[in-house]
C-alpha cells in the first residue's frame, strides 16, 4: 500500500519561501513512479504544478518555473517543492501526488496515489 | 499545453437518475503508438483529496463501483454516473496525462436534485 505523508508551513507572509516535503512509503522511491505536487486555490480547481521523474528530471508549470523547484531525497524517500517569493495568488491546498512510470516502454499512468493536501496561506 | 474544458460546471440529478458530464480537449490525448487514450477522471469530496476513477478514458480503478463508466477518444470524453447515489456528490476532474503539463479540466460539480 502505497502512502505519501506531507508537512510543510501553513502561514507564510509575501516574499517569503514555501517548503513542502512528502514522505512515499510502500513503494519503491526511485524506480516506476514520477512524482507530482498539485495545488487548489480555495474553492477552486486543481492546477499541476510541477513533476518530477525516476531520473530526477523535472517540469514545472511555465508561469511558476522561475520560482519553484523540486527536489528529492532518496535516502529518506522525500521529495520536496520550494516557491521563493510567494504571494496571496499562491495561497491554495497543496497536495503531493505520484504515479506509475513504465520506464521502458516510457508511458506515464495517472495518479493513483495521493497526500492529504497542506493549506498554505499567504496573508501579512 | 493542453487545455481541458468541462461541460456543464455543475449539474444536478434525482437519485437513481443517470448523470452525464464531458470534458474537451484542446488537442488530442491519443497516443497512437500505444493505441490508448491518456486521459483521467477523479473525484473529489470536500476536505479530501481527489480520487482517481478512471484511467485511459474508460478502464475502471480497482474499487470504483460499475455504475461509473467513461467513454470517448482523441478530444472528446464523457463520464457517466448511470444511477447517482447520494455518495456520487463530489466534482469530477478530467486529466490528461499525454503531456507535461499534465492539465485538468476545472470541474463538474455533481449534486443532487
Amino acid at each position: 500500500q502505497v502512502r505519501l505523508q506531507q508537512w510543510g508551513a501553513g502561514l507564510l507572509k509575501p516574499s517569503e519561501t514555501l517548503s513542502l516535503t512528502c514522505a512515499v512509503s510502500g513503494a519503491s522511491f526511485n524506480s516506476g513512479y514520477y512524482w507530482t505536487w498539485i495545488r487548489q486555490p480555495p474553492g477552486k480547481g486543481l492546477e499541476w504544478i510541477g513533476e518530477m521523474n525516476q531520473s530526477g528530471g523535472t517540469n514545472y508549470k511555465s508561469s511558476l518555473k522561475s520560482r519553484l523547484t523540486i527536489s528529492v531525497d532518496t535516502s529518506k524517500s522525500h521529495f520536496s517543492l520550494t516557491l521563493t517569493s510567494v504571494t496571496a495568488a499562491d495561497t491554495a491546498v497543496y497536495f503531493c501526488a505520484g504515479g506509475y512510470y513504465d520506464n521502458i516502454l516510457t508511458i506515464y499512468y495517472p495518479f493513483d496515489y495521493w497526500g492529504h493536501g497542506t493549506l498554505v496561506t499567504v496573508s501579512s | 499545453d493542453i487545455v481541458m474544458t468541462q461541460s456543464p460546471d455543475s449539474l444536478a440529478v434525482s437519485l437513481g437518475e443517470r448523470a452525464t458530464f464531458n470534458c474537451k480537449s484542446s488537442q488530442s490525448v491519443f497516443h497512437s503508438s500505444r493505441y490508448r487514450d491518456y486521459l483521467a477522471w477523479y473525484q473529489q469530496k470536500p476536505g479530501q483529496p481527489p480520487k482517481l476513477l478512471i484511467s485511459w478514458a474508460s478502464t475502471r480503478e480497482s474499487g470504483v463501483p460499475d455504475r461509473f463508466s467513461g467513454s470517448g477518444s482523441g478530444t472528446d470524453f464523457s463520464l457517466t454516473i448511470s444511477s447517482l447515489q447520494a455518495e456520487d456528490v463530489a466534482v469530477y476532474y478530467c486529466q490528461q496525462y499525454y503531456t507535461s503539463p499534465r492539465t485538468f479540466g476545472q470541474g463538474t460539480k455533481v449534486e443532487i436534485k
